[in-house]
Formats: C-alpha cells, structure tokens, sequence
C-alpha cells in the first residue's frame, strides 16, 4: 500500500448507530487530518493531529470524535449523526506541522439515512 | 480572515484547446498557493504549489500557475487540455501564520468535449 488509503470507501448508517472511519498512511509523515467535503462547500477542516497530539479542532460537533494512536492511523468515530452529516470524508496527511503539502486519500462517502 | 475564490463553478473546453481557471485569494501577507485536482471518486491529487521565488511554477500533467501579487491571483493553466484532464480543481492557500489551516476554494468543475 502506497500514499494515503481509507476504509471503508462506502458507509451507510442510520442516525442511531455508531460507526468508525480509518485513515492509514504510508509516507512517514507526522501530521494528519480530517476535512469534510459537502457539495458546493469549501472543504472543511475538521482535525489536526501532529505527532498525535490533536492541535486543532474547527468547532466539530461532538458526534464526531477522533483518534489518533500513532503517526500513521488516524481514525473518525460516528455516533448519533445527522442527515446533513452525510458527505465525503477526506484524511490527509503532510510531513509535519506548518505549510507542507498535504495528500489527501480517496475518501469515504457517508450516507446518513 | 484568510479566503479564496474560485469565480468559475464550471468550465467546459474542447480537447486540444487552452484553460485557464482562476483563482483570487485574500490574505495580508505572502500566501502559500496549492492547486489540487480531483477525479471522481477520488482524493485531491496536489498539482502545483507556490511558497516563493519564481512566480511561474510548473506542476504535473503539463500545468502551470502564475502568482500575481498585485491581483491576488493564482491562476492555473495549460496550453492544451486532455479529455483525462476532466475533473474538479481546487485552489488552496495557507501561510506561515495559519500553521496547519489550508484555505480551500468552492472548486471548478472542467468539462472537456473531443
């Protein structure tokens, strides 16, 4: 596996389940984040983790809860969502903290039904 | 506040011919300028990126963008456009005050017909 990769690619839940996202890198970076991409919206930063610290955190809802166990993994725990939550989840990652270039994965598609 | 404008929501051009998408940001200081492209069902695949020196940058697939201060622009180009280069193309800028913040256009979607 090369560059950045997401599972699942697809997810489909109702309001009241609770699902996880994962990130995975393989570029020895050392900052990830996690953007969401609605249609005819800006990409929208959700969290930054840098060395796994979380350093920021955009006023996300707290439905949404991330984790970061080590440099390469970053995950997006989901819980009681909101149809508007449904959109296309983008992780990146970039070689450190400050303005490197970010690559971004495939991203997962979620469905709130 | 940091922001950019991508004026053009879509854009269709003929195979062979030339394109030039625009991009307008607002930011005090010098910006780092990205352009980033995306294909259906995919991430963003980084194009180009300006954080000094030369103002013309060349960048994969044949494309350029030239950061013009006075104009606040960062416009992407290519001389002649491939069917494949159909897809979504976003501008981003960050600078050494916004750390790990990227500043993303609203996208403009190419349309190549043969």
């Amino acid at each position: 596996e090369t560059g950045v990769t997401q599972t699942p690619r697809h997810l489909v839940m109702g309001m009241t389940n609770k699902k996880s996202l994962k990130c995975e890198q393989h570029l020895g970076h050392n900052a990830m984040y996690w953007y969401k991409q609605s249609a005819k919206k800006p990409l929208e930063l959700m969290f930054v983790y840098n060395f796994k610290e979380q350093t920021e955190n955009n006023s996300v809802p707290s439905r949404f809860s991330p984790e970061c166990p080590n440099s390469s993994h970053l995950f997006l725990h989901l819980h009681t969502l909101q149809p508007e939550d449904s959109a296309l989840y983008l992780c990146a990652s970039s070689q450190g903290q400050g303005n490197y270039e970010q690559y971004f994965g495939p991203g997962t598609r979620l469905t709130v039904t | 506040a940091q922001s950019v404008t991508q004026p053009d929501i879509h854009i269709t051009v003929s195979e062979g011919a030339s394109l030039e998408l625009r991009c307008n940001y607002s930011y005090g200081a010098t910006p780092y300028l990205f352009w980033y492209v995306q294909s259906p069902g995919q991430g963003l695949q980084l194009l180009l990126k300006y954080f000094s020196g030369d103002t013309l940058v060349q960048g994969i697939k044949g494309f350029e963008a030239e950061f013009k201060r006075s104009q606040s622009s960062f416009n992407l180009r290519k001389p002649s456009v491939h069917w494949s280069d159909a897809a979504e193309y976003f501008c981003a800028v960050g600078s050494p005050n916004t750390g790990n913040q990227f500043y993303f256009g609203t996208g403009t979607s190419l349309t190549v017909i043969p």
